[in-house]
């Protein structure tokens, strides 16, 4: 099993641009999540999907869109970057967050909008 | 936004030294969940406490899950060289779906 696989792994972008961040995974699961690392800041969480055609917002919602069509799949859109958005990016799953011990994480897309 | 208050920050420890560090919030968790990350990779699981209470180990590490469930401690017992990295505590806020995660303790462990 390839786990949960996050495309591209580095990315570099000029402010206005749009991207979108790819997060697969082939373990079925139902939940998954997408959240954002920056230094001192931890792992903050800015969408998330608890089953296809399902998302809700999480912390910091603002300036991305996620849509969940397939249980595979949940990208993760930024339709207009800006500087704030320099970040490492994480994808991750579940079978059920807190009943079956968190999530499974991808390795990161490292984005930087200049 | 909601936050977890994980302490200390950073640690700079000689092998051998037992560490310890721990997470609070003014929220209840049912789940709390220990994670550690290595550089240039997403963070693994290590630890998860799903009862108030709760003591748990893995090896040379033992959690707990606080009696309030507002609160967690990570012990690393007699560390060595590859313990380095972050480590975040997680928690399941009430009855939502949602993960929260700590702001990490960066760890570094010297010969």
């Amino acid at each position: 099993n390839a786990g949960v696989t996050q495309t591209p792994k580095f990315q570099v972008l000029k402010t206005g641009q749009s991207m979108t961040l790819q997060c697969a995974q082939d373990m079925n699961h139902e939940y998954m999540s997408w959240y954002r690392q920056d230094p001192g800041m931890g792992l903050r969480l800015i969408h998330y999907s608890v089953g296809a055609g399902i998302t809700d917002q999480g912390e910091v919602p603002n300036g991305y869109n996620v849509s969940r069509s397939t249980t595979e799949d949940f990208p993760l859109r930024l339709l207009s970057a800006a500087p704030s958005q320099t970040s490492v990016y994480f994808c991750a799953s579940s079978y059920s967050p807190g009943a079956s011990g968190g999530y499974t994480f991808g390795s990161g897309t490292r984005l930087t909008v200049v | 936004g909601q936050q977890l208050n994980q302490s200390p920050q950073s640690m700079f420890i000689q092998e051998g030294e037992d560490v310890s560090m721990n997470c609070t919030s003014s929220s209840i968790f049912n789940t709390w969940l220990w994670y550690k990350q290595d550089p240039g990779e997403g963070p693994v699981l290590l630890i998860a406490l799903y009862k108030a209470g709760e003591l748990t180990s893995n090896g040379r590490l033992t959690a707990q899950f606080g009696i309030t469930r507002k609160d967690s401690f990570l012990n690393i017992s007699a560390s060595i060289p590859s313990d380095v990295g972050i480590y975040f505590c997680a928690g399941q806020l009430g009855n939502t779906d949602k993960l929260i995660f700590g702001t990490g303790t960066r760890l570094q462990v010297f010969p």
